[in-house]
């Protein structure tokens, strides 16, 4: 099956500092990459959609100037936190789709990255 | 806009038990997807099942089935002879017709016993 490779797979900053994460697609072309962030015992949230080439789009109350998101090529998706803080401390993961968006096309997740901001 | 309910936070199973997961859902789109992921500690998403708004079949995937209700908009995820290994949250998740976003459900941890 299609590989979804995420990291660093966990990083522990200080206060203020920059994060860079990133996602990359091993075995076929990721057109669409979904950035999600997850809170202890609970639900995926989704924070953005990347497609290839252009500007990601955000979900109603995610920073875009916070969570910076660029996906430069067909297999890797980045997303920075920029000067983060304790309270952007969680769990993020990626996802991957191929060329196609049918509603049947499964996605792919990376293995996720745990975030501790000190 | 979609919503995906799973009313079940947390269950016991025993061991070799079959086990039944809630999933109900809303959406205006004509075809849509339904998902099953399972989340272990290492937090990884593993993919275990998916049924498409037509299919005339309920879902199979060795031992985990999805009864479908497409009338009672529910996709209940069928775990048969839990194992101890199937210990883990389990997320039902929906995409639209047009792709797009996977919107996931509150989830439901499952703890196997002996």
């Amino acid at each position: 099956g299609a590989v979804v490779s995420q990291h660093p797979s966990w990083v522990i900053c200080k206060s203020g500092t920059s994060v860079k994460i990133e996602c990359r697609s091993l075995d076929f072309q990721a057109t669409t990459m979904f950035w999600y962030r997850q809170f202890p015992k609970q639900s995926l949230m989704l924070m953005a959609t990347s497609n290839e080439g252009s500007k990601a789009t955000y979900e109603q109350g995610v920073e875009k100037d916070k969570f910076l998101i660029n996906h430069a090529s067909l297999t890797l998706s980045t997303l920075t936190v920029t000067s983060a803080h304790p309270e952007d401390s969680s769990f993020y993961i990626c996802s991957a789709t191929g060329t196609g968006s049918r509603s049947n096309e499964k996605l792919f997740f990376g293995s996720g990255t745990q975030l501790s901001v000190l | 806009a979609q919503k995906i309910t799973q009313t079940q936070p947390g269950m016991f199973v025993q061991e070799k038990e079959a086990v039944t997961l809630d999933c109900t859902y809303d959406t205006s789109d004509p075809s849509y997807g339904l998902f099953w992921y399972k989340q272990p500690s290492s937090g990884e998403m593993i993919f275990l099942i998916y049924q498409g708004s037509y299919d005339q079949q309920n879902a199979t995937e060795g031992r985990y089935s999805l009864n479908f209700q497409k009338a009672r908009k529910s996709a209940n995820l069928v775990i048969s002879a839990s194992q101890l290994g199937d210990s883990a949250m389990y997320f039902c998740a929906m995409r639209g017709a047009f792709g797009g976003k996977l919107q996931f459900g509150a989830g439901t941890q499952v703890v196997v016993t002996p």
